[in-house]
């Protein structure tokens, strides 16, 4: 079973609606979660941090239950340019390693 | 502030080969982490390079070696490539190397082993 593990879509939406994204972790110990995103063929780059209490950055809000070890990330109003994939991330341990899920691709179309 | 350079962008090896892969960390960084990342999946651990020595590995054979040098930049070297060899290696730096650091990933490295 893989440590981090999200549905790989992809998602079709059209612009301006709502898509959600859910990952779940299997590691217990795991302390800290990110949302990365990634375009075609460019490196991942930082979207959000995730913490328990729910947190919103513009259109894009994220969530954790650690009870149920499950992130959520949630896209409002989406735009063409929110097309990329959405990598689900934990961080297990005293050193930076991050554990990447597959991503999820999303695809915004008019 | 000059972010994570890495070469070359693109190369093409033969089994069996050797590769060597170059990082340069974003200013102010004292921490690499390098990471492969195959076609349709997220990028994996690979190791993390911190004041020179390694601190963390991942589930990579020991062909999978690296350095950092006194500059914080880093290599990464596969001995004996293999097929599955083939992906997208990203170097990231960060701050720090404890703890849930914000990671700077370079554009990455395409190998192709043929």
């Amino acid at each position: 079973r893989k440590e981090v593990e999200q549905d790989p879509g992809p998602f079709n939406v059209p612009e301006g609606a709502t898509v959600a994204f859910n990952c779940t972790y299997s590691n217990s110990a795991s302390q800290s979660f990110f949302w990365y995103r990634q375009d075609c063929r460019k490196e991942p780059k930082l979207l959000m941090s995730v913490y328990s209490s729910g947190n919103e950055d513009g259109r894009f809000t994220a969530q954790l239950n650690r009870a149920s070890q499950y992130i959520s990330l949630l896209i409002r109003d989406s735009k063409l340019s929110d097309s990329a994939t959405y990598l689900c991330v934990a961080h297990t341990g005293t050193a930076s390693k991050l554990t990447f899920g597959t991503g999820t691709r999303l695809q915004v179309t008019l | 502030e000059t972010g994570v350079t890495q070469s070359p962008t693109h190369l093409i090896k033969t089994r069996g080969q050797q590769v060597t892969l170059r990082c340069s960390s974003q200013s102010g960084h004292n921490t690499v982490s390098w990471y492969q990342q195959a076609l349709g999946q997220g990028p994996q651990f690979i190791f993390q390079y911190y004041r020179e020595e390694e601190n963390g590995r991942g589930n990579f054979p020991p062909r999978f070696s690296g350095l950092q040098f006194p500059n914080y930049s880093s290599e990464l070297n596969v001995n004996a490539l293999e097929l599955d060899d083939s992906a997208l290696y990203l170097c990231a730096s960060s701050l720090e190397a404890f703890g849930a650091n914000v990671l700077t990933f370079g554009a990455g490295s395409r190998l192709t082993v043929l």
